[in-house]
């Protein structure tokens, strides 16, 4: 089974200092790990996958994260923080050669305050 | 490639009606997936249709239920609606056997008062 556990509810930071957010998982077998970001009223806009091969992966708007296997953790950054960064963030993972029943487990979701 | 189209975008029903939500793939996806987002909350897998049939359920009552039609567009029904059912229903489309190429629409929001 799987599960997501994202650390912090809410994360606050200010104009152009570092993002991070931090999100665990629990897997029995190998990974997909995705994270998403939800503007206020709209749906999810992936930022970012991990799939298999390097672990440091890139995503839009100047995000990357990094999957540590040892660490079970899967967090996202960005340098430098924007205003139009606020927003809520997703980190959720599905299994590797499941049923494909297309499941994904979600974590609760952090709230990105980004003060000006 | 058009992206996932969901109608309608709000909704407001009364306790115990029923309701139908659609869902229009991304074009190239044959897969369906429906996901509940209560407030505050992460999304929760409803179900998931691939070849017009269910082939995957979370932890939902069989009042929700669904179809898949031949040009891969789904819907999303609900019985018997409740209060606790009020919440943002996504739909993401994918290509069965792609595990990790998923596509959200934007949502409809539904009230149930």
């Amino acid at each position: 089974a799987q599960s997501v556990t994202q650390l912090g509810s809410h994360v606050s930071v200010s104009e152009g200092a570092l993002v991070l957010l931090r999100c665990n998982y629990s897997s029995s077998v190998p990974p997909y790990l995705f994270w998403y970001v939800q503007y206020p009223n709209q749906g999810l806009q992936l930022l970012l996958k991990y799939t298999t091969g390097a672990t440091l992966v890139k995503g839009i708007n100047g995000f990357e994260a990094e999957f540590k296997k040892s660490e079970t953790s899967f967090h996202l950054t960005k340098p430098s923080a924007h205003m139009s960064d606020a927003a809520e963030y997703f980190c959720a993972v599905r299994a590797h050669g499941s049923s494909n029943t297309g499941k994904l487990i979600f974590g609760q979701g952090t709230t990105l305050q980004v003060k000006p | 490639e058009t992206g996932v189209t969901q109608s309608p975008t709000h909704l407001i029903k009364t306790r115990g009606q029923q309701v139908t939500l659609r869902c229009s793939s991304q074009s190239g996806h044959n897969t369906v997936s429906w996901y509940q987002q209560a407030l505050g909350q992460g999304p929760q897998f409803i179900f998931q249709y691939y070849r017009e049939e269910e082939n995957g359920r979370g932890n939902f009552p069989p009042r929700f239920s669904g179809l898949q039609f031949p040009n891969y567009s789904s819907e999303l029904n609900v019985n018997a609606l409740e209060l606790d059912d009020s919440a943002l229903y996504l739909c993401a489309s994918s290509l069965y056997g792609v595990d990790y190429g998923y596509t959200f629409g934007s949502g409809t929001r539904l009230t149930v008062v």
